[in-house]
């Protein structure tokens, strides 16, 4: 059973634009959504994450959008560039018993010239 | 600052080998996980472990084994090993709640002929 569901698959965007990854989830006990960033060769990194008394955060060109009442949240990568193209994972975690971190199953974003 | 650190970076098996890959992190985090990510794919997770002494199985266990004896390491052991595991694997862990950022080692490709 997927507890955090990811799409799309893969997304193609030309430089300059929105790129847009959107997750979501069952359990109310989340209560901590990071993003992770993986670059081929490598282990995925966090990105940037939020948590749920917020409905947005951002970082440099990255945002988070939470909508909690919808149990969704979504990646936004706003003047999107090459050097973005990577995998990127939505994750879940919180107080959900033994096992507490969950992963979204990726995105692969292509960003061409 | 090591991390998560995971050794070796590339092992070559022949059917029916057997090996462990290492995994050893330096952040007291009781949580630790072994995924494994195969082309253009998720993360599968294989085992996980919440502290000294305990382990249970992820969504994929089968042909592997763990063992967690200490706080700093989690070993992956393949007793038998086939083509099917033919995959890169990821150890990550996480802070003692299993909230907040999940450290990722830079994986170890195996393949096996």
């Amino acid at each position: 059973q997927q507890q955090v569901k990811q799409s799309p698959q893969s997304l193609i965007v030309q430089k300059g634009g929105i790129s847009i990854i959107n997750c979501a989830y069952e359990n109310t006990a989340f209560d901590y959504f990071p993003w992770y960033q993986q670059f081929p060769g490598k282990g995925p990194a966090l990105l940037i994450a939020i948590r749920p008394d917020v409905s947005e955060k951002k970082e440099g060109r990255f945002t988070i959008s939470f909508n909690k009442s919808a149990k969704q949240f979504s990646l936004h990568i706003m003047d999107s560039q090459p050097g973005d193209s990577a995998t990127y994972f939505c994750a879940a975690s919180g107080q959900t018993g033994a096992n507490n971190l969950f992963f979204g199953t990726g995105t692969r974003l292509t960003v061409i010239p | 600052n090591a991390g998560v650190t995971q050794t070796p970076k590339f092992r070559i098996l022949k059917i029916g080998q057997s090996m462990t890959l290492q995994c050893t992190q330096d952040m007291n985090h009781n949580y630790m996980y072994w995924y494994r990510q195969d082309p253009g794919m998720g993360l599968k997770l294989i085992y996980y472990s919440v502290g000294a002494g305990i382990t249970d199985k992820g969504e994929v266990p089968n042909g592997y084994n763990v063992s967690r004896s200490t706080t700093e390491d989690f070993p992956l052991r393949l007793e038998l090993a086939a083509p099917s595991q033919t995959s890169v694997y990821f150890c990550a862990s996480t802070s003692l709640r299993g909230e907040g950022e999940a450290f990722f080692g830079q994986g170890t490709r195996l393949t096996v002929v």
